[in-house]
This record gives C-alpha cells, structure tokens and sequence, in this order.
C-alpha cells in the first residue's frame, strides 16, 4: 500500500524558514517522480513543485520560484520541500504526492501557517 | 502558464442524476508526438486528500467506479458522473500536465439536492 507521510509544518513569521519532509512507502520511490501540491484555506489546488526520480530536475511555479527548493534521498525515500522568505500567501496545506504527471497518490498533508 | 477554467462553479443534483463538468484550456495540451492529452482530473472528497479519477482525458485511475468517465481533446474536455451516489459529493478539479508548469482548474463542487 502507497503511504506518504508529510511531515514539518507548523506556525513561522513572514521571511522565515521552514523544511518539509515526505516518508515515502509502499512503492519503489526512487524510481518515481514526485511533487508538493498546496491547498490556501478554503481555496483550490495548487501545483508548486516537482521533482525527476534522480533529482536532476525540477520545476517549479513561478509564486514560489526562487523561493522553495525541492529535493529527495532516495536512500531513504524521502522527498523535501526547503521554503524560504515565506510571505502569508504561502499558508497552506501542503501535500506530498507520487508521481508529477499526473498525481496518483497523495498524502494528507501537513498544515504551514505564515502569520506575526 | 496554460490556465485551466471551469464550469460550473458548482451543481445540486438528485441521487441517480448525470453530472457534468467541464474544463477548458488557454492552449492545447493535446501532444502530437504521441496523440494524448495531457489533462487530469481528480475529486477531493470534504477534509481529503485529493484522489487521481481519470487521466490521459479518458483513462480511470485504480479502482475507480465506471460511472466516472472523462471526454475531450485539445482544449475542451469534460468528467461525467453518471448514476450519482452520496459518495460522490466532492469538489472535482481538472489540471494540465502538458507544461513544465502544472495547473488546475478552480474546481467544481458537487451536491446532492
């Protein structure tokens, strides 16, 4: 069984710092390639970053490009999410999810709130 | 970025009812190399996760019910839902994967009248 476990988020002030991770099981992680998904507070999905199975390549949107660095250990199956100069329209839920083209599992998420 | 749009914003209908969203593109994500369309959609249930229903446009995910379908091609496309059962009240999204850029639609919220 596919299981993604977020994990990291929590309450940071405006231009902080945050890194999530992603527990990876179930499937042969690295060889599949992964991405963050990210949900406002009663808004939509939106796609923020996405990561090849060797980490060679990575895409981002552009709300978060220069900002948010994505990366993965496939020795350990985990995939990350390093988030810089964090603005409040960055808080969200944040999900890991298999796969970038398109999503075939998601986690539930772990929960970023950007506020003074 | 290729913009995803909608409609409608939402839909009430009786159980056993037909649903019928659609989504339309700004450009086609419809690729000739290989004659796919690279679109998405996927219902969010009230407090989960996302779950993946059809892609390539036509194709269901695991375990999906067939009274989920999805129609279309290059820029306009569309999820029915036939047979609505209770189960089924979720917000549905389309998203393109056509560009390095991923995108989703605004989403359909779905309602038993």
């Amino acid at each position: 069984e596919v299981q993604l476990l977020e994990s990291g988020g929590d309450l940071v002030q405006p231009g902080g710092s945050l890194r999530l991770s992603c527990a990876a099981s179930g499937f042969t992680f690295g060889s599949s390639a992964m991405s963050w998904v990210r949900q406002a507070p009663g808004k939509g999905l939106e796609w923020v970053s996405g990561i090849s199975t060797s980490g060679d390549s990575a895409f981002y949107a552009g709300s978060v490009k220069g900002r948010f660095t994505i990366s993965r250990d496939n020795s350990k199956n985990t995939l990350f999410l390093q988030m810089n100069n964090l603005r409040a329209e960055d808080t969200a839920v944040y999900y890991c999810a298999k796969g970038n083209s398109p999503q075939d599992y998601w986690g539930q998420g772990t929960l970023v709130t950007v506020s003074s | 970025d290729i913009v995803m749009t909608q409609s409608p914003d939402s839909l009430a209908l009786s159980l056993g009812e037909t649903a019928t969203i659609n989504c339309r593109s700004s450009q086609t994500v419809l690729h000739s190399s290989n004659n796919k369309n690279y679109l998405a959609w996927y219902q969010q249930r009230p407090g989960q996760p996302p779950k993946l229903l059809i892609y390539w446009a036509s194709t269901r995910g695991s375990g999906v019910p067939d009274r989920f379908s999805g129609s279309g091609s290059g820029t306009d496309f569309t999820l029915t839902i036939s047979s609505l059962q209770a189960e089924d009240v979720a917000v549905y999204y389309c998203q393109q994967y056509y560009g390095a850029q991923l995108t989703f639609g605004g989403g359909t919220k779905v309602e038993i009248k």
